[in-house]
């Protein structure tokens, strides 16, 4: 049974960064490939980017595209989504989930305010 | 084009059956998953592959296709499934339908 665990919430200033961590449990980083979703305050899902294992590298919504960066650490079986230039409008819930879905992490609230 | 389109909401009884529709192009060529929220939680895979069923998922959860639509269809809804429910696809990219708020009252 996979198993993925969030850092806690963040509140962060407009243009800051924010790095959000995701440890697995139950199985290596290795063996599953990660992405990210964030959920806006009343709003639905979005994907943000994850590993691709069929062309082996890491893949980000356009909409993303030069702000985000997942990156792995497999020595801890940790996977990371940091996203910079915050602006308000990145206020979410932010979670890790497997490549398929079948699980998710507990979700980490990110807030940007001045 | 990778949009998935859904209504907004969705309205039944309790008994009565409740089916929400998710339209897209890339339907007709790639699988759809659905998931359930819950206020506060995590989403929840109810559906895979257009009509699988994961393990502990309930038999009232069924879903079809056809062409570039696929159907969640709840039968018997009971007032715990009340929640929002967003179909997924994975295309070149990834795309989450808008969510359809099912109201079992």
């Amino acid at each position: 049974q996979v198993q993925l665990v969030q850092s806690g919430a963040e509140v962060k200033k407009p243009g800051a960064s924010v790095k959000v961590s995701c440890k697995v449990s139950g199985y290596t980083l290795t063996e599953l490939s990660m992405h990210w979703v964030r959920q806006a305050p009343g709003k639905g899902l979005e994907w943000m980017g994850g590993f691709d294992p069929e062309d082996g590298e890491t893949i980000y919504a356009q909409k993303f595209q030069g702000r985000v960066t997942m990156t792995e650490d497999t020595s801890t079986d940790t996977a990371y989504m940091e996203l910079s230039s915050l602006r308000s409008e990145d206020t979410a819930v932010y979670y890790c989930a497997t490549d398929t879905f079948d699980y998710w992490g507990q979700g980490t609230l990110v807030t940007v305010s001045s | 084009s990778y949009e998935l389109t859904q209504p907004s909401s969705v309205s039944v009884s309790p008994g009565q059956t409740a089916r929400i529709t998710c339209s897209g192009d890339v339907l007709a060529k790639k699988y759809a998953r659905w998931f359930q929220q819950k206020p506060g939680q995590a989403p929840v895979l109810v559906i895979y592959k257009d009509s699988e069923r994961p393990s502990g998922i309930p038999e009232r959860f069924s879903g079809s296709s056809s062409g570039t639509t696929v159907t969640l269809t709840i039968s018997g809804a009971q007032v715990e499934d009340e929640a929002d429910y967003y179909c997924y696809s994975a295309a070149d990219n990834r795309v989450f339908g808008g969510g359809t708020k099912l109201t079992v009252l």
